[in-house]
């Protein structure tokens, strides 16, 4: 029973190019999400956050956005840049109770030159 | 920089043979995870621990077990080892619950 999905494994972009990057999930408790970020052999990275109360975030060239009445958000990254290849995970958290973070099954973005 | 290290990075070991993994931080935090990931699945929850001696199960804790003694250490233990646990595991910490993430750089073990 996947809470979190990302229904599209792999992404491929031309550099400068957007790269829009998709996350469904099912619980209408979740308060807050995040994206990460995975390069090979390292950790997952914290990318960029936003929370239930708002549709909106961006930080530089990343913006979250959030559709509440479609439990649906993504991630978009303008211009893409080789560099943003990597694995990104979404993840969703409640603010109450114990249920911990809820991590998404991730998709690769490969941006080529 | 790396206020989260984990040991061994990859290990390969026997079926039915017991292994430990271990965590270390230096960020003084109170809450630490143990994740697998799996292709297809994404990251996992394991464990997790949110003090000193204080542990609970996450999604997938079958068949493993961890302790924390000292606030800077987490250790998982795969009691008998099985295929089914090749995995990267990836411990994280977090000064607050359920939120703000460092992983260490991840642990490949396969089991043979």
């Amino acid at each position: 029973d996947q809470q979190v999905k990302q229904n599209s494994p792999s992404l491929s972009v031309q550099e400068g190019r957007i790269s829009i990057l998709n996350c469904d999930y099912t619980n209408s408790m979740f308060d807050y999400f995040l994206w990460y970020k995975k390069y090979p052999a390292e950790g997952p990275t914290f990318l960029i956050s936003i929370s239930s109360i708002k549709d909106k975030n961006e930080d530089g060239r990343f913006t979250v956005f959030l559709n509440k009445s479609a439990k649906h958000l993504s991630l978009h990254i303008v211009p893409s840049q080789p560099g943003d290849s990597a694995v990104y995970f979404c993840a969703a958290g409640m603010n109450t109770g114990f249920q911990k973070l809820v991590f998404g099954t991730g998709t690769r973005l490969l941006v080529s030159p | 920089d790396a206020g989260i290290t984990q040991s061994p990075r990859h290990k390969v070991t026997e079926t039915g043979t017991p292994v430990t993994l271990r965590c270390h931080q230096t960020e003084n935090h109170r809450y630490m995870y143990w994740y697998r990931q799996d292709p297809g699945h994404g990251l996992r929850l394991i464990h997790y621990s949110y003090g000193v001696k204080d542990t609970d199960k996450g999604e997938v804790s079958d068949g493993y077990s961890v302790s924390r003694s000292k606030t800077e250490d987490f250790l998982l233990t795969l009691e008998s080892a099985t295929s089914s646990q090749t995995s990267v595991y990836f411990c994280a910490i977090s000064a607050v619950l359920n939120y703000g993430y460092t992983f260490g750089s991840g642990t490949r073990l396969t089991v043979v």
